[in-house]
């Protein structure tokens, strides 16, 4: 079955470091791969996606992610992270007519 | 603002009731697709519809079930709830069904009690 894997519960990092939120995929064919954001009591919202061409496809708030086939991962990366940062990520990716989504990520960012 | 709407916010009610959640798609979006998520399940997507049209089915139960409306917009209707039918529902759109981002709104809490 295909799927995206969020291996991590929590990612702690302090303000002014970088940030990384790690997802694996398992889908077959080219994936179309996507992060989210949610912040608490709010919907989620889009930060970016791959669907082909470059690896390293940027997105809103200064995040970005790269796409590597040889490893199949889709890690979300932030240079500088911001306290404002806190909040869930989800990974996911499109098959069968849907997003299909991670379990999240709950990331936290000590100041 | 993402431009989704969903009606009510909140939503309280007892075991057994039945209840409809409402969403406006953004405007020119075709696509609607409807999540629930819950601490225990995550994110699960529930159904989706295009332009009226039923397009896929992932885990929604038998006592649930949806529509979308000519004028695009869409109800989630649940019935025979039971407590642990507790959970944030999503609405999301996009302009088409299809390999894209979708938009969210900002859910209605349902409580079950």
């Amino acid at each position: 079955a295909q799927s995206v894997a969020q291996p991590e519960d929590q990612v702690n990092v302090a303000e002014g470091n970088p940030l990384t939120v790690k997802c694996t995929y398992s889908v077959s064919g080219n994936p179309y791969l996507f992060w989210y954001v949610q912040y608490p009591n709010r919907g989620l919202q889009f930060l970016l996606k791959y669907i082909t061409g470059d690896n390293l496809v940027k997105g809103s708030y200064g995040f970005e992610a790269e796409f590597n086939k040889s490893q199949t991962s889709f890690h979300l990366k932030k240079p500088s992270a911001l306290v404002s940062d806190s909040a869930l990520y989800f990974c996911a990716f499109y098959g069968n007519n849907r997003l299909a989504f991670g379990k999240g990520n709950q990331v936290v960012v000590i100041p | 603002d993402s431009g989704v709407t969903q009606t009510p916010k909140h939503l309280i009610t007892a075991t057994g009731q039945r209840v409809t959640l409402r969403c406006s798609p953004r405007s020119g979006d075709l696509s609607v697709y409807w999540y629930q998520q819950s601490l225990d399940q995550g994110l699960q997507f529930l159904i989706q519809y295009y332009n009226g049209e039923e397009r896929a089915k992932g885990n929604i139960l038998e006592r649930f079930s949806a529509q979308q409306f000519p004028d695009l917009h869409s109800e989630l209707n649940l019935s025979s709830l039971e407590l642990g039918d507790s959970a944030l529902y999503f609405c999301a759109s996009s302009p088409m069904t299809g390999r894209t981002e979708a938009f969210f709104g900002q859910g209605t809490r349902l409580t079950v009690v």
